[in-house]
């Protein structure tokens, strides 16, 4: 099956710094990514929409200066949140459409951010 | 505006039984619905997607309904086991490669030995 993977996992970083997250589809192709946020026992809130070659889109309420957004080919998006605060404190998850099958996400495994 | 309802929080059941788990939408008319594994600390897992066109689809023990009238799915876990333990996520998607994804806010599945 198709799979998305993320880099790192896990970071802890120190207040002020800026963060990036990884996420690539492995054995296809991916116009569009997406970037979710989920806090502990809620559900993923939806970020913003990456298409390859494109500004991405961002969901109200989302500030595109603090989550930069990159697609920069059909398999890689990245995510750098930049000036980190300890409320960016989340899990990231992203995920990725198949420009074939039928439509369903295939999701990363997502990465624990962590700002002291 | 959208919105989509897992209507438990939890559920817990005996193993062996069968596991219901209920979402309704409103405000949308979805070209499919999905269902989604999630475990603590990970990304969901994609488990199966049924069409507006289509009333039921199954795999293996899993077996999902779509009730565009009621604006209703039910997803049936039959001969439960304590491995089935986890957060099921419904969700919406539109017809495009482009449109996005609207989650239930899950219900988690304990299944007791």
């Amino acid at each position: 099956g198709a799979v998305v993977s993320q880099h790192p996992s896990r970071v802890i970083c120190k207040s002020g710094t800026s963060v990036k997250i990884e996420c690539r589809s492995l054995d296809f192709q991916a116009t569009t990514m997406f970037w979710y946020r989920q806090f502990p026992k809620q559900s993923l809130m939806l970020m913003a929409t990456s298409n390859e070659g494109s500004k991405a889109t961002y969901e109200q309420g989302v500030e595109k200066d603090k989550f930069l957004i990159n697609h920069a080919s059909l398999t890689l998006s990245t995510l750098t949140v930049t000036s980190a605060h300890p409320e960016d404190s989340s899990f990231y998850i992203c995920s990725a459409k198949s420009v074939l099958g039928y439509n369903e996400q295939f999701f990363g495994p997502g990465t624990r951010l962590t700002v002291l | 505006s959208q919105k989509i309802e897992q209507n438990s929080e939890a559920l817990n059941i005996q193993e062996g039984k069968t596991a219901t788990l209920t979402c309704n939408y409103t405000n949308y008319s979805p070209a499919y619905l999905q269902w989604y594994r999630q475990d603590p600390g990970r990304g969901p897992v994609f488990l199966l997607l049924i069409r507006e066109n289509e009333k039921e689809k199954r795999k293996e023990r899993l077996k999902v309904t779509f009730d565009t009238t009621l604006k209703q799915s039910l997803f049936h876990i039959t001969a439960s086991q304590p491995a089935d333990s986890a957060t099921y996520l419904c969700a919406l998607d539109g017809y495009s490669s482009a449109s996005k994804i609207i989650f239930g806010s899950g219900t988690r599945l304990s299944i007791r030995p």
